[in-house]
């Protein structure tokens, strides 16, 4: 089974700085790959995901993330943060054969003045 | 219309109450799906419809029971409750069961006291 590890459980960054989030993913084949981002009480976004083809993948709202296949990697950038950034972010896989979508444990992202 | 709506944001209800909660959607998308949110955790997978018909339960108690009247409309039925059944409870859609293009609804934040 397919599962997902964001090793960050909080990242405090100040408005403007660069922002990464990491992501690994464990599964035996090619995967779907999501990041999705949660304001308080609000539902999940889609940030950009990646099903195949070009590994750098563009999204909404400047985002973007890159499939490593190396590393087992799929990390989250934004080249300049700002204050509407602060939330929670969780990666996500999907398997092919499958209907699950396998959620990591999320990292809160803290933007300071 | 590109949107998942839910009600009511918020419900509280005793442990003896019944109450429903409600999703609908007009994206013309023939998968539903209920996800429970603790505070600080990611979503974890209730229940998946696929054309109107119960397709996965994730052995979820008999106390939550859902239904699907229509394509548009997705209901979770509680009763009997306990305290630990309160979180967020999210629904999505997407074109079909497998297609990892969910899109989430706002959610529904439940306290059973």
């Amino acid at each position: 089974a397919q599962s997902v590890t964001q090793p960050d459980i909080h990242i405090t960054v100040s408005e403007g700085a660069s922002l990464e989030l990491r992501c690994n993913y464990s599964y035996g084949a090619t995967p779907y790959l999501f990041w999705y981002v949660q304001s308080p009480g609000q539902g999940l976004q889609l940030l950009l995901k990646y099903f195949s083809g070009d590994t750098l993948v563009q999204g909404i709202k400047g985002f973007e993330a890159e499939f490593k296949r190396s590393q087992s990697s799929f990390n989250l950038r934004k080249p300049s943060v700002h204050w509407s950034d602060a939330a929670e972010y969780f990666c996500a896989v999907g398997a092919s054969n499958d209907y699950k979508l396998s959620f990591g444990a999320g990292t809160t992202v803290t933007v300071r003045a | 219309d590109t949107e998942v709506t839910q009600t009511p944001k918020h419900l509280v209800m005793g442990m003896t109450n019944k109450k429903s909660l409600k999703c609908e959607q007009h994206m013309g998308h023939r998968a539903m799906y209920w996800y429970k949110q603790k505070a600080k955790k990611p979503p974890e997978l209730m229940f998946v419809y696929s054309y109107e018909k119960l397709s996965i339960n994730e052995s979820v108690p008999s106390r939550f029971s859902p239904e699907c009247p229509n394509s548009s409309l997705l209901n979770l039925h509680l009763h009997a409750l306990q305290p630990e059944d309160s979180a967020l409870y999210l629904c999505a859609s997407s074109q079909a069961q497998g297609d990892y293009g969910y899109t989430f609804g706002s959610g529904t934040r439940l306290t059973v006291v």
